[in-house]
């Protein structure tokens, strides 16, 4: 199975302050995802990675910025959080040729 | 926009019957996936059908994809109180890197 872990589980944060969540993943999967889940909306994809340095935008990108420097790591920072941004994030990873996504445990962030 | 619409939201059967939830996509894929997620949990992929297939199986599941109608279904069969969860369909558009998540339906299984 994909080990697959998102830091921190918990988060509470003030309106104005950064905030970054970091995915690990234990195998070298090339593709990264991060989404977003709310209710009423389902799961939302914010950016993903397709390799080192190599990211794109999702449906839900503003507000948000994304690093992966090492295969291994997917970093999602909000630069200034807002309360709409209170949300469950979840890191997912691609592990088949098909596009099958293995998801991690989730973050769950508040804005206050 | 959301690509996947599901169908319903919500589902409440007794344990033992069979639970049947729909989703209804725009474009062309190249497949249409299915996902569980138990409360406070991540997703699990749980079957995926290809735009060339018209029905898989896997254990009490089985899953049908009509492309002409952009709709497919999932039927669980038999229902445990463990079924009770959320359930996502996605689809894997031509083109795209990505997944398309539907809103789910909420499938409760009373005893």
């Amino acid at each position: 199975d994909a080990g697959i872990t998102q830091s921190p589980r918990h988060k509470v944060t003030e309106t104005g302050t950064p905030v970054t969540l970091r995915c690990h993943q234990t195998e070298n999967h090339r593709y990264m995802y991060w989404y977003r889940q709310d209710p009423g909306h389902g799961l939302r994809l914010i950016h993903y990675s397709y390799g080192v340095k190599d990211t794109d935008k999702g449906e839900v990108s503003d507000g948000y910025s994304v690093s992966r420097s090492k295969t291994e790591d997917f970093l999602l920072t909000l630069e200034s959080a807002t309360s709409s941004q209170t949300s469950v994030y979840f890191c997912a990873i691609r592990t088949g040729g098909e596009n099958e996504q293995y998801f991690g445990p989730g973050t769950r962030l508040t804005v206050t | 926009s959301q690509q996947g619409e599901e169908d319903p939201q919500a589902l409440s059967i007794q344990e033992g019957e069979n639970a049947t939830m729909n989703c209804s996509y725009k474009t062309s894929i190249n497949n249409l996936q299915w996902y569980r997620q138990n409360s406070g949990r991540g997703l699990v992929h749980l079957i995926l059908i290809r735009s060339n297939e018209r029905e898989k199986h896997s254990g009490r599941l089985r899953v049908t994809l009509d492309t002409s109608k952009k709709s497919s279904s999932l039927l669980i069969t038999a229902s445990r109180a463990a079924d009770t969860a959320s359930y996502f369909c996605a689809t894997d558009a031509i083109g795209a890197q990505k997944l398309v998540f539907g809103q789910g339906t909420r499938l409760t299984i009373n005893p």
